[in-house]
């Protein structure tokens, strides 16, 4: 049990043009999900959290307008990267946690690779 | 704020036992969690420790000291499937259910 998927895996775009990762809960009713980024050979860097059917919360120094972030069901959380640019360029990963979970019972996605040319 | 310190790097060969250690500064403790993430891979939970002592699971023990806000996790019978990186973390003391990461241990086992 407690499969998070993502989609896609990995997608290549040109500058200035928007992409949209979904995650997905597969067995459980994710009331929360996370969205973290992460460079090569670094740690996960929380970008935001997403309650389901709530506006997201953003950590400090993410822009909202560019990483827009929906939580329209209890299994379903998508990240839209706007307006990418080559900086954007990273390893997006997702995780997802039922209500009454520790913080710790996290599950994650296993990634999407973004390259904006 | 909080903070976490692990080594970047650890070299073991296989069948040896290796300790990734950690400490950690937080304005209020809730555990310390590990998580394993092979390159490309997801992070996946390997142990949680909420009180001090040394928590087993098969190769894999984790062991906290709040008193010292330092913990371990210590990998027996090392196995070449087990390069990986290896991230401690605990949760944001501001709620939201949120984790802090370390920067991560990159583990490589030798034959």
């Amino acid at each position: 049990g407690a499969v998070v998927s993502q989609h896609p895996s990995w997608v290549i775009c040109k500058s200035g043009t928007s992409v949209k990762i979904e995650c997905r809960s597969l067995d459980f009713q994710a009331t929360t999900m996370f969205w973290y980024r992460q460079f090569p050979k670094q740690s996960l860097m929380l970008m935001a959290t997403s309650n389901e059917g709530s506006k997201a919360t953003y950590e400090q120094g993410v822009e909202k307008d560019k990483f827009l972030i929906n939580h329209a069901s209890l299994t379903l959380s998508t990240l839209t990267v706007t307006s990418a640019h080559p900086e954007d360029s990273s390893f997006y990963i997702c995780s997802a946690k039922s209500g009454l979970a520790a913080s710790y019972e996290q599950y994650f996605g296993p990634g999407t690779r973004l390259t904006v040319t | 704020g909080q903070s976490l310190e692990q080594p970047s790097e650890v070299t073991a060969v296989e069948g040896a036992i290796v300790q990734i250690n950690c400490t950690y500064q937080t304005s209020g403790f809730y555990g310390l969690s590990w998580y394993q993430q092979h390159d490309g891979g997801a992070p996946t939970f390997l142990s949680y420790n909420a009180l001090d002592g040394l928590e087993e699971t098969g190769r894999f023990s984790s062991f906290l000291s709040r008193s010292d806000s330092y913990g371990y996790l210590l990998l027996q019978e090392l196995q070449m499937k087990d390069s990986a990186s290896y991230f401690c973390a605990v949760p944001f003391s501001g709620g939201y259910n949120k984790l802090i990461f370390g920067a991560g241990t990159r583990l490589a086992v030798h034959p």
